[in-house]
């Protein structure tokens, strides 16, 4: 799977849009970017994941650039609630070995009242 | 529609004792993950099992560790003759189809061994 960077950590404002970068300047064609969160001492939960194209759902929207070696994690409205660990994931799908989500360092938000 | 569920949320083992962790994956998941977290470290595949199948375990610390997904019941992940480094966060996640896109995760059980 291609390795991903991320910041460490990132501060955003109550109600403002949060904005988590990632880097996979090595991603192949057939992997995805997938998001995911945990929240402190909680289980991984699933945001949101794409190949190419600009994805949205109700948690967040994910943009990625067109040469796909770098995505952005929008979540439009933070909440205090947001506040969590956000890891970017890189991974191939339908073998075997894509099945597991090699997890990085991620990203600490911190949102703040 | 219940979640990915996971027992015992706590386990307090001695040295040497038997660990058994439960996790029984969403309805209608066959696909079933185990991850560990160290204290201050970061989430680790360990284990992706079927019914009746492991299908990797290429994370899976060569002794000790064992796990297992029957026909019918939860997944079981055994850990024997457990040590201090044993200590940890065990997740498990469940998908519905084949190299699941989206896994769901149980809330983990955090073993302390003593």
């Amino acid at each position: 799977d291609a390795k991903t960077t991320q910041p460490p950590s990132m501060d955003c404002a109550e109600g403002r849009a949060a904005n988590l970068p990632c880097n996979h300047s090595t991603i192949s064609g057939n992997e995805y970017v997938y998001w995911y969160r945990q929240i402190h001492s909680q289980g991984p939960q699933y945001i949101i994941h794409g190949l190419k194209n600009n994805e949205t759902n109700e948690m967040a929207s994910l943009i990625i650039t067109e040469d796909r070696k770098s995505s952005t994690l929008i979540l439009p409205h933070a909440t205090l609630r947001d506040t969590a660990v956000y890891y970017c994931i890189v991974r191939v799908e339908g073998e075997t070995s894509g099945s597991r989500l090699t997890f990085g360092e991620g990203t600490q938000l911190t949102v703040n009242p | 529609n219940a979640g990915v569920m996971q027992n015992p949320r706590h386990l307090v083992r001695r040295r040497g004792q038997e660990a058994r962790l439960r996790c029984s994956p969403m309805k209608g998941h066959s696909h079933v993950y185990w991850y560990r977290q160290l204290p201050e470290e970061g989430l680790k595949f360990m284990v992706y099992l079927q019914k009746e199948n492991i299908i990797d375990e290429s994370g899976m610390p060569k002794e000790r560790f064992s796990a297992e997904f029957p026909k019918e019941g939860p997944s079981i992940l055994r850990i024997q003759q457990v040590v201090r480094g044993d200590s940890a966060a065990y997740f498990c996640a469940s998908s519905p189809r084949v190299a699941g896109r989206e896994q769901y995760f149980g809330p983990g059980t955090r073993l302390t061994v003593t």
